[in-house]
């Protein structure tokens, strides 16, 4: 089983900074990574998939970037709204299709 | 638009079953898997496994192996997840997702996730 390690656990950031999370994997995954956002009482919502691609009405300043074992999702600019938590996802390897267990990107 | 509608909180003793419903719209139920995947009080997402709604083919994560049953009724556009002899850490919030493609694995869009709480 592919284990997903995310970093950091929370971030503390201002609306209109710049947040960036890593998520790493216990093996290569290639590009077969999502990122998806949750908010409270919600589903989560798929932001990136296959590494760097935006997903249908994400905006711009989500991007996904790495390749192997090493993932980044950066956000150019924090809106109110982006304050959330954030998990990745690998489907290289399945069963089972495994899950990082989540950023929490907090308001400083 | 693309929407899935999943059914009502459930509260269930140690040792019941529950079934989740979720029902499909706005594409054509058969050409896109359905995954299931669950979510512990303050917890991460944890996948369950598929359904394949076009044959009924499954394959479910060894978890939850001889517990999960997943069906799916093409004539309503409706997938089912079964899971029996529950126990208290089988307290989650249940979401059903359709593959983003076929058979992509990514999961757009869930449902809006059913709870059912595990308690005597």
């Amino acid at each position: 089983e592919i284990v997903l390690t995310q970093s950091p656990a929370t971030l503390s950031l201002s609306p209109g900074e710049r947040a960036t999370l890593s998520c790493r994997a216990s093996q290569s995954v290639s590009s077969s990574l999502a990122w998806y956002q949750q908010k409270p009482g919600q589903a989560p919502r798929l932001l990136i998939y296959d590494a760097s691609n935006r997903a249908t009405g994400i905006p711009a300043r989500f991007s996904g970037g790495g390749s192997g074992t090493d993932f980044t999702l950066t956000i150019s600019s924090l809106e109110p709204e982006d304050f959330a938590v954030y998990y990745c996802q690998q489907r290289s390897i399945w069963p089972p299709v495994t899950f990082g267990g989540g950023t929490k990107v907090e308001i400083k | 638009q693309v929407q899935l509608v999943q059914s009502g909180a459930e509260v269930k003793k140690p040792g019941a079953s529950v079934k989740v419903s979720c029902k499909a719209s706005g594409y054509t139920f058969t050409d896109y898997y359905i995954h299931w995947v669950r979510q512990a009080p303050g917890q991460g997402l944890e996948w369950m496994g598929w359904s394949n709604p076009n044959n009924g083919d499954t394959n479910y994560a060894q978890n939850f192996q001889g517990r999960v049953t997943m069906t799916r009724d093409p004539s309503i556009s409706t997938a089912y997840m079964e899971l029996s002899r529950l126990r208290s850490d089988d307290t989650a919030v249940y979401y059903c997702a359709r593959d983003l493609l076929t058979r992509s694995f990514w999961f757009d869009p869930w449902g809006q996730g059913t709870l059912v709480t595990v308690s005597s």
